[in-house]
């Protein structure tokens, strides 16, 4: 089954550094999400990008697409001590299934002031 | 902004009983799920629904888990009799097509 799994597993960096994130699923897929989780709390939606989509841009974030390699990329810039969490992808597959996302374990970013 | 919110925020309960975990999912959203978390793993797809039915289920939902939109707002899950491996942060979410928004969870402690 398809499944997102994201590296590294921790990043530690500096305040106004750039942190990326990479994350590689199996198996076709619709979309790919980005989401971030404070420790013990919610998962905040951050980004979609659909597969026939390669760059999407939000505020800090840029998210890639890669769907030969059937990986994503998530680069925060100018990375601020708020930007401390876990941040998660999250696949759909392409077999019209509409929910089950489909989480990796997450890389876990510390950002030091 | 709209969010989707859930209750209680923490739920302790005995091995054995049932819970039922609420969620008011977004209002103008159509499609609704519930996740798991078990402490330091990944959130697992338990369930999606739409149009007043089961769309999808995962192989943790078994006979123990069912769903529920009981009025035009709340959507509720039950766990008939809860096993300690049950203890999880359970996220409810719901979406217009893709983007899935989450609740903040309900933390389920099974003694």
């Amino acid at each position: 089954s398809q499944q997102g799994e994201e590296d590294p597993q921790a990043l530690s960096i500096q305040e106004g550094e750039n942190a990326t994130m990479n994350c590689s699923y199996k198996t076709s897929i619709n979309n790919l999400q980005w989401y971030r989780q404070n420790s013990g709390r919610g998962l905040v939606h951050l980004i979609l990008i659909r597969s026939n989509e390669r760059e999407k841009h939000s505020g800090r974030l840029r998210v890639t697409l890669d769907t030969s390699k059937k990986s994503s990329s998530l680069l925060i810039t100018a990375s601020r001590a708020a930007d401390t969490a876990s941040y998660f992808c999250a696949t759909t597959g392409s077999g019209g299934s509409q929910g089950n996302l489909i989480f990796g374990k997450g890389t876990k970013l510390s950002v030091k002031p | 902004e709209p969010e989707v919110t859930q209750t209680p925020s923490h739920q302790v309960t005995q091995m054995g009983q049932e819970v039922i975990l609420r969620c008011v999912p977004i209002s103008n959203h159509l499609y609704f799920y519930w996740y798991r978390q078990i402490l330091g793993q990944k959130v697992e797809f338990l369930v999606s629904f739409y149009n007043n039915e089961i769309s999808e289920k995962s192989e943790i939902f078994d006979d123990q888990f069912s769903v529920e939109r009981p009025d035009g707002s709340n959507f509720t899950l039950k766990i008939r009799s809860t096993k300690l491996e049950d203890s999880a942060m359970y996220f409810c979410a719901s979406s217009q097509v893709y983007e899935q928004f989450f609740g903040p969870g309900t933390r389920l402690t099974v003694l």
